[in-house]
């Protein structure tokens, strides 16, 4: 069983575009994230969830929209992509914060085109 | 502050060699220290961590050392194999407004043969 699984692995769209990405964790973890990975390997967190409830929101563009429906799943929302938002983004849980391992997804590639 | 430098970006070792990874942090109550590895295409996995009332930590050819004082960590790999070719990144919590774990900027690893 994939402990945290997210759908698609890749994702090739136009720029303008709405895109969803959608992460599930079967761990029955606490905290859900969501991190950016660019080209040049950097990651960068961009949001993380607690039982539901927002706890970080970096400086992202509120083009970005995370929505989580339960403490199991986190959904990433992406409108009027760019060229820019071509990244590999992943999603990741620990049990229940900051201090603990975070178990990653496998990771989407986005590429707008 | 919430940085975390990592030195070097890039490390060529031939099989058999050691390879040292070095980072250093701000935050002078991060108290977890994780470094995860990130083979070509994959996510990234948790191979080792650290928390603040240890010195030293070690797991087979792996090792974790930190100087609270000077606010540095370092993972030191002992006989290294060609499948420890991989991106290694070194992290700390960033306890500030909204704790959050902060990763380095990675290190390259190639182990030659």
């Amino acid at each position: 069983d994939t402990a945290v699984s997210q759908t698609p692995k890749y994702l090739v769209t136009q720029m303008g575009n709405d895109k969803s990405i959608k992460c599930e964790q079967n761990l029955g973890h606490d905290t859900m994230y969501w991190y950016k990975q660019d080209s040049k390997k950097f990651l960068k967190i961009m949001f993380s969830y607690n039982n539901k409830e927002l706890i970080i929101n970096e400086t992202v563009p509120n083009r970005f929209s995370p929505k989580s429906p339960d403490k199991a799943h986190l959904n990433l929302h992406i409108n009027s992509l760019e060229l820019g938002d071509s990244a590999v983004y992943f999603c990741a849980s620990s049990l229940r914060g900051l201090n603990e391992k975070l178990f990653f997804g496998s990771g989407t590639q986005l590429s707008v085109l | 502050g919430e940085n975390v430098e990592q030195h070097p970006s890039t490390l060529s070792v031939q099989e058999g060699d050691s390879a040292v990874i070095k980072c250093t942090y701000s935050d002078s109550a991060s108290n977890y220290f994780p470094w995860y590895k990130q083979e070509l295409g994959k996510r990234p996995q948790l191979i080792i961590d650290i928390r603040s009332n240890v010195g030293e930590k070690k797991d087979q050819r792996i090792a974790v050392t930190l100087n609270k004082t000077a606010k540095h960590f370092s993972l030191h790999i002992t006989e290294t194999q060609p499948e420890d070719s991989a991106v290694y990144f070194c992290a700390a919590p960033y306890t500030g407004t909204a704790s959050k774990l902060t990763f380095g900027t990675g290190t390259r690893l190639q182990v030659t043969l």
